[in-house]
């Protein structure tokens, strides 16, 4: 059974522009959540998707937003970017909203410049 | 309050020696707590996790213990290998299915 995939695996952007991260779950899993990674700030939840609503938000401003497609798979997008957002951002998918184990996918790197 | 707090930050163990994290929380509406592992460029996999009702889970060489009195839980980790050298991350999971996380322990076994 493939396991969380996230692509790109990797991005380079500049301060003010725009990207899209894209994750496909397990297949099977129809929830997605979204986290973002720092070494100063560890693992803060982003959002949470289940049948293409949004059900759980984190305390991230309204430039981070995502959404979810009726075969599962989401993609989060960050607009105007900043140096700040570089992170890793993970993906994880559980079978259902309320499943207490999540699976995450390796994540994609960003590097705002 | 929805904070886990996890210490040490970092933690260097010989090789068969054993590994302990802690972790405490505040909020009693976490009804799961799950452990997770992060080796460099991958992302958290689960690696034990255990319910309130519960004191102790053992899977292999890695136990939890869980006071839910002291809303405190922590990781063991038995004879450690060089192969356990990770990152750890405790977490509670909120009766929703959010998941918060510890800040992470940097733990390196020397052989």
């Amino acid at each position: 059974k493939a396991g969380v995939t996230q692509t790109p695996r990797y991005l380079i952007k500049t301060r003010g522009q725009q990207v899209t991260l894209s994750c496909s779950p397990i297949s099977g899993h129809r929830s997605v959540s979204w986290y973002q990674q720092t070494p100063g700030q560890g693992l803060q939840f982003l959002f949470e998707y289940f049948s293409e609503t949004q059900r759980n938000k984190g305390n991230f401003p309204g430039r981070f937003s995502g959404r979810q497609f009726s075969n599962s798979r989401s993609e989060m997008n960050v607009s105007t970017l900043e140096l700040g957002d570089s992170a890793l951002y993970l993906c994880a998918s559980s079978l259902a909203p309320g499943s207490n184990e999540q699976f995450f996918g390796p994540g994609t790197r960003l590097t705002v410049l | 309050q929805q904070q886990v707090k996890q210490s040490p930050q970092s933690l260097i163990v010989q090789k068969g020696g054993i590994s302990i994290i802690n972790c405490a929380y505040e909020n009693t509406a976490f009804d799961y707590f799950p452990w997770y592992q992060q080796f460099p460029g991958k992302g958290p996999a689960l690696l034990i996790a255990i319910r309130p009702d519960v004191s102790e889970k053992k899977e292999g060489r890695f136990t939890i213990s869980f006071n839910k009195s002291a809303k405190q839980f922590s990781l063991h980790i038995m004879d450690s290998q060089p192969g356990d050298s990770a990152t750890y991350f405790c977490a509670a999971v909120l009766n929703t299915g959010k998941l918060i996380f510890g800040q992470g322990t940097t733990l390196q076994v020397k052989p």
